[in-house]
């Protein structure tokens, strides 16, 4: 199975951006990157995936390396309610693919 | 929709006891993922569904553990003669199958065996 690997935890202040990393090196050609999160109390969230290129959407970016072995989900300017566990994912493109399996992914804290 | 939804929020039990937790997907959705979570941990795959056919069961799923989707609609997870590392949080997901989007996780039914 291809393994993905976080950080345990990082900081942030309140209003400053913040890079999440993720190290991929065993990824395979098809494999796409999808980042959740997890808020406390509740279940786990989607956030943003991708394949080749960067991409952008209402909650954050991603940025993806040349190599696609490792990728960074950016948070442009971190609120209080983004203090959250994020994972980062690897899924075949088969779309009939059972293969959500979460890591323990990276406890980001905000700080006011 | 207001997306999926896990019943109860809570449940203590004392141990030995069987407990059934209740998971409603998206209408829409076809596919019914089961997990669980410990403390400090992410989520560990239990088993699927797409429509009532359960079609993977993880090695954690021991027999004390079943699962149903009755007419592929909601579902529901049974633990019989519960231990006490059972105590976990249970979350359910749902998604459609062969659109490749991500899936959606109810709140999770948190369990306590004391």
């Amino acid at each position: 199975d291809a393994k993905t690997t976080q950080p345990n935890s990082m900081e942030s202040n309140e209003e400053e951006p913040v890079h999440l990393p993720c190290n991929h090196s065993t990824i395979s050609g098809t494999d796409y990157i999808h980042w959740y999160r997890q808020l406390p109390s509740q279940g786990p969230e989607y956030v943003i995936h991708g394949l080749t290129s960067n991409v952008n959407n209402r909650m954050a970016s991603l940025a993806i390396a040349e190599d696609r072995k490792s990728s960074t989900l950016i948070l442009h300017r971190a609120t209080l309610r983004d203090a959250a566990v994020y994972y980062c994912i690897l899924r075949d493109p088969n779309p009939n693919n059972n293969d959500m399996r979460f890591g323990a992914g990276t406890r980001l804290t905000v700080k006011p | 929709d207001t997306g999926v939804s896990q019943n109860p929020r809570h449940k203590i039990t004392k141990r030995g006891q069987n407990v059934t937790f209740r998971c409603d997907p998206i209408s829409e959705h076809n596919r019914l993922y089961w997990y669980r979570q410990t403390l400090g941990q992410g989520p560990e795959f239990l088993t699927y569904f797409q429509n009532e056919a359960q079609l993977e069961k993880s090695r954690l799923l021991s027999d004390r553990f079943s699962a149903e989707r009755p007419k592929g609609s909601f579902s529901t997870l049974e633990i019989q003669r519960t231990e006490q590392g059972d105590s976990a949080m249970y979350l359910c997901a749902s998604s459609a199958s062969g659109t490749g989007l991500g899936y959606t996780f109810g709140s999770g039914t948190r369990l306590t065996v004391v």
